[in-house]
Formats: structure tokens, sequence, C-alpha cells
């Protein structure tokens, strides 16, 4: 039962073009979206939220966009450099839970 | 001055065996966890304690047992181990629960990749 759907295990990206990494939730409670970012042999550090209040949030090269009815949200990296190939994890949370609930990752490489 | 460490980065074990990963964050936080990335590569939640209360517990076998001595650790015992529980686990730990409108931002130990042979 996967709430937390990233349906895109890889994604390659050309140094200086836009990364799109999508997101998709089945789970209509969930109210808080995350992103986080991991590269190998470490932990995910926190990347960028949204609350469902609000439909976008940018931080930076960093955009996340939330598409509520489409129980959908991407995150947009703009411009992309090398340095940001990583596993990317979507995660989500609900005022019930509080505990977030995870994606399986996208892997995104960029290429010089 | 690591946020969140966890010890050991590697563990190898045999079948059966009794073995702990300890956890500690020096960030003040209420919330920690642990989760599990199987195989699968999906990170999932196993024990969230707040203020050293468990607070969730999915459904994850009776062998895996948390401990939190005190709201700077959160430590995980397995006992009889399988090979199943091969996995990678992380620590985390947070902010007390949607403190100021904030979510539940999470900071990640490196992980401890477990072996069971």
């Amino acid at each position: 039962d996967q709430q937390v759907k990233q349906n895109s295990p890889s994604l390659s990206v050309q140094e200086g073009r836009i990364s799109i990494l999508n997101c998709d939730y089945t789970n209509s409670m969930f109210d808080y979206f995350l992103w986080y970012k991991k590269y190998p042999a470490e932990g995910p550090t926190f990347l960028i939220s949204i609350s469902s209040i609000k439909d976008k949030n940018e931080d930076g090269r960093f955009t996340v966009f939330l598409n509520k009815s489409a129980k959908h949200l991407s995150l947009h990296i703009v411009p992309s450099q090398p340095g940001d190939s990583a596993v990317y994890f979507c995660a989500a949370d609900s005022g019930g839970s509080y505990i977030p609930t995870f994606g399986r990752g996208t892997s995104l490489i960029v290429h010089p | 001055d690591t946020a969140v460490s966890q010890t050991p980065k590697y563990l190898v074990t045999q079948m059966g065996n009794d073995k702990s990963i300890k956890c500690e964050q020096n960030l003040g936080h209420d919330t920690m966890y642990w989760y599990k990335q199987d195989s699968k590569k999906f990170l999932k939640i196993m024990f969230s304690y707040n203020n050293k209360e468990l607070i969730i517990n999915e459904t994850v076998p009776n062998r895996f047992s948390p401990k939190s001595p005190d709201k700077a650790h959160l430590n995980l015992h397995i006992n009889s181990l399988e090979l199943g529980d091969s996995a990678v686990y992380f620590c985390a730990s947070s902010p007390a629960l949607r403190d100021r409108g904030r979510g539940t931002e999470a900071f990640f130990g490196q992980g401890t990749r477990l072996t069971v042979v």
C-alpha cells in the first residue's frame, strides 16, 4: 500500500537544464509535503517543504509545486548542477499522524 | 559536530544473534524515529518517540525494541536476528510535533547497514 509514489526510479539531466521530479499521493488526509535529498552512504537531508494551503514554495534553485486536486507534487531544480546528483525522496504527513510517509526515491544524475 | 549520530555504521552478524544500534541527537529535539530502508529502497517508519514515550509503533516484529534512556538517545535492540532483517536502518529526530506551524522536518543519521548472514 504505497501512499506516496515516485514512479520514476531515475532521471538524467544535463547541467544547466531544469530537473523535474514528480510525486503522487493517495491519502487525502496528507496536508504537509517534504522533499529530502540523499547522497550515498549518508542519511537523507531535508530540502524543502510545502503546506497544503499553498500551491508553490520556492527556495533558491528549488521550487515545489502542489496540485491538491491531482494529488501530485513536483520538485523543480533550476539550473541543475552536478552536485545535485542524489536520490530525492518525497514524503507526506497529516495532522493526525505527524509521521512522514516516504516514497521510494528518484535517483537524479546531472551530467556536466 | 554531528547532529544525529548512529553507531555502528556497518554491522555484520549471524542469524539468531542479538544486536543493538545506538542513536544520539544533540539538537534538543523532542521526537526521535527509527526508519528501515529495505531492498526496494522504501523508507519505512518503525518507531517514533516523543518525550520518551512511544507514540507510534508500526507493525514491526516484537524482536525489535526501541530503548530511550533520555530525550537525546533512542537505541534499537534486535533479538534473534533473521536474514530478512538485513537493511539500512536510519535514526532521525525532529522538533516538537507541528510546533508553531512547522512540519516534521527530520534530521537523519548516516544510517547503519545491517547484514545478517
